[in-house]
């Protein structure tokens, strides 16, 4: 079955502990994303990938890293994590490229994310 | 300013009723417009894409609509069940940095009720 994975899919942590989310796709996809969904706002895209090795910022990338090291998975990465960093994450994947535009993309399950 | 609007924020129905949901846009050039279904604390799950050539697209009680010169679009459900609760995105395809970005709405939240 194609699928985002994502995990974990709930996580209360404390401020300054670094955490990692991680993503996995079966679909090998070129593309990757990730993005945070708060109330009130459309979801905002932190980071994203192209394919391997290559990343770049999205809208909203402060305090967050991530890597591309294999095409399957892009790990979210919280160094010191915020309070203000709690929200709904998900991460998604696609097709990439100018015959594949019109594609879907595919939605991880999402990470629900609780800084103290 | 968000450049995907849509309304209502949120709409309550009986079931067996149909309803209409607006999405009103300014991403310029755009590719293709899509509506997601968005179950509570769950992921996006795509309904209907729609290139800017395209006027309607159908999936099973759900039809979308686009209109690219007024740059809106509307999502139509067809004798609404319980299951139709959900959010509602609409998202378009901003080609700007050339290459498929999405812009997402707040959406709309729909709950029928029995």
């Amino acid at each position: 079955e194609a699928q985002v994975t994502q995990n974990p899919r709930y996580l209360i942590t404390v401020t300054g502990k670094k955490l990692t989310v991680t993503c996995s796709q079966n679909m090998n996809h070129e593309y990757m994303s990730w993005y945070r969904q708060d109330p009130g706002l459309g979801l905002r895209q932190i980071y994203y990938s192209m394919n391997v090795e290559v990343t770049d910022k999205g809208d909203v990338p402060e305090g967050y890293k991530v890597s591309r090291k294999e095409k399957r998975n892009f790990p979210l990465i919280l160094e010191s994590p915020s309070p203000n960093q709690t929200s709904l994450y998900f991460c998604a994947s696609s097709l990439f490229g100018q015959r594949f535009m019109n594609t879907e993309a595919f939605f991880g399950q999402g990470t629900r994310l609780t800084v103290v | 300013k968000n450049q995907v609007e849509q309304s209502p924020q949120s709409l309550i129905i009986l079931e067996g009723k149909n309803c209409t949901l607006q999405c009103n846009y300014t991403v310029s050039p755009f590719s293709n417009l899509r509506w997601y279904k968005q179950d509570t604390g769950r992921g996006p799950v795509s309904l209907t894409i729609m290139t800017f050539s395209e006027n309607t697209k159908s999936n099973g009680r759900y039809t979308a609509t686009l209109d690219a010169d007024t740059k809106q679009s509307s999502l139509h459900i067809t004798a609404s069940q319980l299951s139709d609760s959900a959010s509602y995105i609409c998202v378009v395809s901003d080609m700007n940095t050339g290459f498929q970005k999405l812009v997402f709405g707040t959406g709309t939240r729909l709950l029928v009720s029995p």
